[in-house]
């Protein structure tokens, strides 16, 4: 059984903190490695991805990805109350229909003003 | 990023009646689409891939004779809920995977929100 495991949450972090999401995976062969925010009601949007370890950044976000403690990890600087949502983890998995990504249960994260 | 549109966003039916949810990829060609299903504070749960001209592959627990699904064409994929009934009220989602340079990409539809009375 391939697994993504995330922390439910909430998470609470005041306005303006950096935001810490965390996932873990089970599967060494996994190449890549996506955050998705799903805000209530919604589907889920890409934020970014991450394929070579080390650090990532997109503006306010930050992907970092340790492949050796299959580990890959969102930080939200400057959180907005905007952010308040669930962050999805994915990674990518080979199936018999080819390559689709398993996600984790999702961490909610509440940012407070 | 690529659009994924699916219709209807939202519908209400009566109970035993059949309710078709359509998925496009608009920008792009899609080999590949899937479909999920989202029951209120819930996880995403996969229900099926649905792969251009042949049958699709349907998850462990998922009847393929209630949820049929077609994809006829590179860009549409197309949900058909048989009889439904009020346990099949949920939020119903569709993705589609856009091949790049460094890694293929999913992307989801808005998707569709079904109540059965």
């Amino acid at each position: 059984q391939k697994e993504v495991e995330q922390n439910s949450g909430p998470l609470s972090v005041p306005e303006g903190a950096i935001a810490s999401l965390n996932c873990t995976y089970s599967d060494r062969g996994s190449q890549s490695f996506f955050w998705y925010r799903q805000y209530s009601g919604k589907s889920p949007e890409l934020i970014m991805f991450i394929y070579s370890n080390g650090d990532k950044e997109d503006g306010r976000f930050t992907a970092q990805l340790n492949k050796a403690s299959q580990y890959v990890s969102l930080l939200i600087r400057d959180s907005q109350p905007s952010d308040s949502a669930t962050y999805l983890c994915a990674v990518n998995t080979n199936n018999n229909a080819g390559n689709m990504l398993t996600f984790g249960g999702g961490t909610r994260l509440m940012v407070k003003p | 990023g690529a659009v994924v549109s699916q219709h209807p966003s939202r519908v209400i039916c009566k109970s035993g009646t059949s309710v078709k949810i359509e998925c496009r990829s608009l920008d792009f060609q899609a080999t590949t689409m899937f479909w999920y299903r989202q029951f209120p504070k819930q996880s995403l749960m996969l229900m099926a891939t649905s792969n251009e001209g042949s049958k699709a592959t349907y998850e462990q627990g998922v009847e393929k004779d209630k949820f049929l699904i077609n994809h006829a064409s590179l860009t549409l994929s197309t949900l058909t809920v048989t009889s439904a009934h009020p346990e099949d009220s949920s939020f119903y989602i569709c993705s589609a995977i856009v091949s790049g340079i460094s890694t293929d990409t999913q992307y989801f539809g808005p998707g569709t929100r079904l109540t059965v009375l």
